[in-house]
């Protein structure tokens, strides 16, 4: 079955920098990946995907880069905020199933 | 966006008892519904998947019998847990898909059991 390893587990970075999360699936049939916030007690937000026939996805600050040869995707925050401090998980499903397979997550810490 | 709605927030209930525990879409119907178990620091770990007018399929490791999923209508789904002991406090969250989408999916804002 498909695997996603996360990485970093945990990221700090000055307000205003960017901040980088990678993940790697193992399965080359997977064809989505989302990226989802978690902020402390509540539900993840979906806060950017993108399909395999795309390389690259962006909205406002907020982007994200798929690389299939490679089998990595990359979530990419610039100019970041203390706001998005909180825990980012990403996932990838395969074509044809139901049920996304998560990362370890990475707890994400903006300093002012 | 979709909305998925999940009650109560939170829950305090007495060991042996049960609790039920509703994931609606609110503004979509949804086929498929997730439920999943989050323990603190802790990745989502999938407990089952309930399919409309259908019995849930559990994750290895899960007991069907502990955990009770329903998914009556298209936009509800419930998940019980019975007899239940201090081991299974834990955050539960629910998720949804569109009926017809393929992948994304929208979470409710979870749920957090304690059980004394």
């Amino acid at each position: 079955g498909e695997n996603v390893e996360q990485h970093p587990s945990t990221l700090s970075v000055q307000e205003g920098d960017s901040a980088v999360i990678k993940c790697t699936y193992s399965d080359s049939a997977s064809n989505y990946f989302p990226w989802y916030k978690q902020e402390l007690g509540k539900g993840p937000q979906l806060i950017i995907d993108i399909r395999s026939n795309v390389g690259e996805k962006k909205d406002q600050r907020i982007a994200v880069t798929l690389n299939k040869t490679a089998k990595h995707f990359s979530l990419h925050i610039t100019e970041t905020q203390p706001e998005d401090s909180a825990v980012y998980f990403c996932a990838a499903i395969i074509q044809g199933a139901q049920k996304l397979v998560f990362g370890q997550g990475t707890r994400l810490t903006i300093n002012p | 966006g979709a909305v998925v709605s999940q009650h109560p927030s939170r829950v305090i209930c007495k060991s042996g008892t049960s609790v039920k525990i509703e994931c609606r879409s609110l503004d979509f119907q949804a086929t498929t519904m997730f439920w999943y178990r989050q323990f603190p620091k802790q990745s989502l770990m999938l407990m089952a998947t309930s399919n409309e007018g259908s019995k849930a399929t559990y994750e290895q490791g899960v007991e069907k019998d502990k955990f009770l999923i329903n998914h009556a209508s298209l936009t509800l789904s419930t998940l019980t847990v019975t007899s239940a002991h201090p081991e299974d406090s834990s955050f539960y969250i629910c998720s949804a898909r569109k009926e017809g989408a393929t992948g994304e999916l929208f979470f409710g804002e979870g749920s957090r059991l304690t059980v004394l």
